[in-house]
């Protein structure tokens, strides 16, 4: 599996958009991007998740650019709630692929 | 209820003891897998199983024993506990391995083992 690079941490402030980059340059054609957030002490949360088109769910947009080189993670009114570690993952599709291996994530401090 | 619980929340051991932590799901998703995490390493993945009878190694599989004789419980044993064991464990589960309709894992709440 490809390996991705987020920036270890970030800060926010509350009600503005939160912007979190990562980079995955070894993406091969049949790895999808998937995004991950462990809040304190809980077990890790699904996002969202996308392979070459952007994505929006009710919690985020997922930007990939063009090459699928990198994506941008957008939770676009960030709470103090989403104070929390991000985690960008690349995943290859089909049952071979089931495993999600986590790197360090970034985390990102909502401040009032 | 319905998902996926782990127990106990909370094991204090000694090293050398057997341990067993449970992981029980209730959607009868194929998948699960079992991950530990410690500070300055994040989430490690330990074992997983593809299905019932269907386990295999993950990153750090030494010192761990997996079984999944039903769908919905997947246990991990620790055979003779150490103190470089003392971590917290996460279990997850998944309706299939990968492709889209694979929205990602649903994971426990953790186990917080501390071996002594």
């Amino acid at each position: 599996d490809a390996k991705t690079t987020q920036p270890p941490s970030m800060d926010c402030a509350e009600g503005r958009a939160a912007n979190l980059p990562c980079n995955h340059s070894t993406i091969s054609g049949n790895e999808y991007v998937y995004w991950y957030r462990q809040i304190h002490s809980q077990g890790p949360q699904y996002i969202i998740h996308g392979l070459k088109n952007n994505e929006t769910n009710e919690m985020a947009s997922l930007i990939i650019t063009e090459d699928r080189k990198s994506s941008t993670l957008i939770l676009p009114h960030a709470t103090l709630r989403d104070t929390a570690v991000y985690y960008c993952i690349v995943r290859v599709i089909g049952n071979q692929g089931g495993k999600l291996i986590f790197g360090q994530g970034t985390e990102l401090s909502v401040k009032p | 209820d319905a998902g996926i619980t782990q127990s106990p929340r909370y094991k204090i051991t000694e090293t050398g003891r057997q341990v067993t932590l449970m992981c029980h799901q209730t959607w009868s998703h194929s998948y699960m897998f079992w991950y530990r995490q410690d500070l300055g390493h994040g989430l490690r993945l330990i074992y997983y199983s593809a299905a019932a009878d269907i386990t295999d190694k993950g990153e750090v599989p030494d010192g761990y024993v997996v079984s999944r004789s039903k769908t919905e419980n997947f246990p991990l044993t620790l055979e003779s506990a150490t103190r470089s064991q003392t971590s917290v464990y996460f279990c997850a589960s998944s309706e299939s391995g990968g492709g889209p309709r694979a929205y990602g894992y649903t994971f426990g709440s953790g186990t917080r083992l501390t071996v002594v």
